[in-house]
């Protein structure tokens, strides 16, 4: 079964440091999200995109994020100054149609540590 | 407001037992719910979605809009079935494209 795969599992980056996260939405999918789980907390919506546009964003996506879909099977997620609060579990997500009704398929997660 | 909200942050039974895993949802309009399981170090993957009405894993969900409620059954846990269990709802903000709020998670600890 095709699955959507990211990279790296755990990043440990310095305060201020820029990161790149990065994942590989499931082939024939064309609708791709970013969510995240501060630890103990609930997962959270961050990003849709779509036609190499941003559809949807929560607030807790503010300019310190970006998101690019660079080629046509990566779809990365970049924190241009981390923070301590940034430190969380980050998900990809993707999914075959874009309504509310379709389920959407996870990522194992990359668990971002900011020191 | 949109709102999922799963009262037990921890649910304990037996092998057997019956298991119901309590959702509850707040939405104005006609919602789209679905049941996720995280397994042990595994990613999140979509159980149950209350449109298809089907039976995973022995696990079926009702919707209820009466009490807006979405709770998640089987008759007879098994040990594997051990894992955190999230409720989500599909949302769209302003755009067209959907968007997931999920519950904080139930942990259900099937003992044998």
């Amino acid at each position: 079964e095709p699955e959507v795969t990211q990279t790296p599992s755990h990043q440990v980056t310095q305060m201020g440091q820029e990161v790149i996260l990065r994942c590989v939405p499931i082939s024939n999918h064309l609708y791709f999200y970013w969510y995240r789980q501060i630890l103990g907390q609930k997962v959270e919506f961050l990003v849709s995109f779509y036609n190499n546009e941003i559809s949807e964003k929560s607030e807790i996506f503010d300019d310190q994020f970006s998101v690019e879909r660079p080629d046509g099977s990566n779809f990365t997620l970049k924190i241009r100054s981390t923070k301590l609060e940034d430190s969380a579990m980050y998900f990809c997500a993707s999914s075959g149609g874009g309504g509310r009704d379709q389920p959407q398929h996870f990522g194992d997660g990359t668990r971002l540590s900011i020191l | 407001a949109q709102r999922v909200t799963q009262p037990e942050k921890l649910l304990s039974v037996f092998k057997g037992a019956p298991v119901e895993l309590k959702c509850n949802y707040s939405y104005s309009g006609s919602p789209e719910l679905f049941w996720y399981v995280q397994y042990s170090r595994q990613r999140l993957q979509l159980l149950l979605r209350h449109i298809s009405r089907e039976s995973i894993k022995g696990f079926t969900a009702d919707l209820n809009k009466g009490e807006t409620s979405f709770h998640l059954k089987k008759p007879f846990a098994q040990e594997e079935d051990s894992a955190m269990y999230y409720c989500a709802l599909g949302v769209v903000y302003g755009g067209s494209q959907g968007n997931l709020i999920f519950g904080k998670g139930t942990k259900l600890s099937v003992k044998p």
